[in-house]
């Protein structure tokens, strides 16, 4: 069974351009969740996408947005880059919740099994 | 609100000594713990998990954790560190119906022969 990929692994832009990072989740998976790792400031949460929808969000500005494909891969757009933005961004694949699970149940829908990143450079 | 707090920046080890690194958490109810790798240039890879039962849980690669409750903490161990060890460490709790992880800041492990 193929891991989380993402796609590019390396990414350079300038200033005010637009990047476009790519995931697709462990087969059977439609939960993504992307983070920020950026130097000093350790892991971010960014977005949530479950079945096609943003379920939540951390505290990024709108230009960080993204989307879910029905094939259940995702791609995250920043807007208006900034020099700030340089960072590795990371793609989680948990199991994902669904309506009618009996909740609280740990199961290994909480855990979150990572791609390797695309480490993003802004010049 | 969630946190972790790794109090320790970096670690120095030599090869074949114990480790241990510190992870204090704050959340109000039972939490799910997490413990991450990260070699450099790597994503993350899950190392172990608690999320109920026995406090000691066992993990890939050697490495333990402990869940103590009256302490708030999830530290990892291991008895004899190898030099293919020397990576960032992350703990990280979770929630019931999880949304996102909350990450503590990492440590660094280094190695030395």
């Amino acid at each position: 069974e193929a891991g989380v990929t993402q796609s590019p692994t390396h990414l350079i832009k300038t200033r005010g351009q637009q990047a476009t990072l790519r995931c697709s989740p462990i087969s059977g998976h439609t939960s993504v969740y992307w983070y920020q790792q950026a130097l000093g400031l350790g892991l971010q949460f960014l977005l949530w996408y479950d079945e096609g929808e943003e379920r939540n969000r951390g505290n990024f500005p709108p230009r960080f947005s993204g989307r879910q494909f029905p094939n259940y891969s995702s791609e995250l757009n920043v807007n208006a880059l900034e020099l700030e933005d340089s960072a590795l961004y990371l793609c989680a694949s948990p199991q994902g919740w669904r309506a009618g699970d009996i909740v609280p149940k740990p199961s290994s829908k909480e855990t979150q099994y990572f791609g390797p990143g695309t480490r993003l450079l802004v010049l | 609100a969630q946190s972790v707090t790794q109090p320790d920046i970096h670690i120095t080890v030599s090869e074949g000594a114990s480790l241990e690194l510190r992870c204090n958490y704050s959340y109000g109810a039972t939490p799910y713990l997490f413990w991450y790798v990260q070699s450099p240039g790597q994503g993350l890879q899950l190392l172990l998990k608690y999320f109920s039962g026995d406090t000691l849980v066992q993990g890939i690669k050697g490495f333990e954790a402990e869940f103590k409750r009256s302490q708030s903490s999830f530290n990892l161990r291991k008895p004899s560190v190898h030099w293919s060890d020397a990576a960032e460490y992350f703990c990280a709790v979770g929630q019931t119906g999880a949304n996102n992880l909350f990450f503590g800041t990492g440590t660094r492990l280094t190695v030395i022969p």
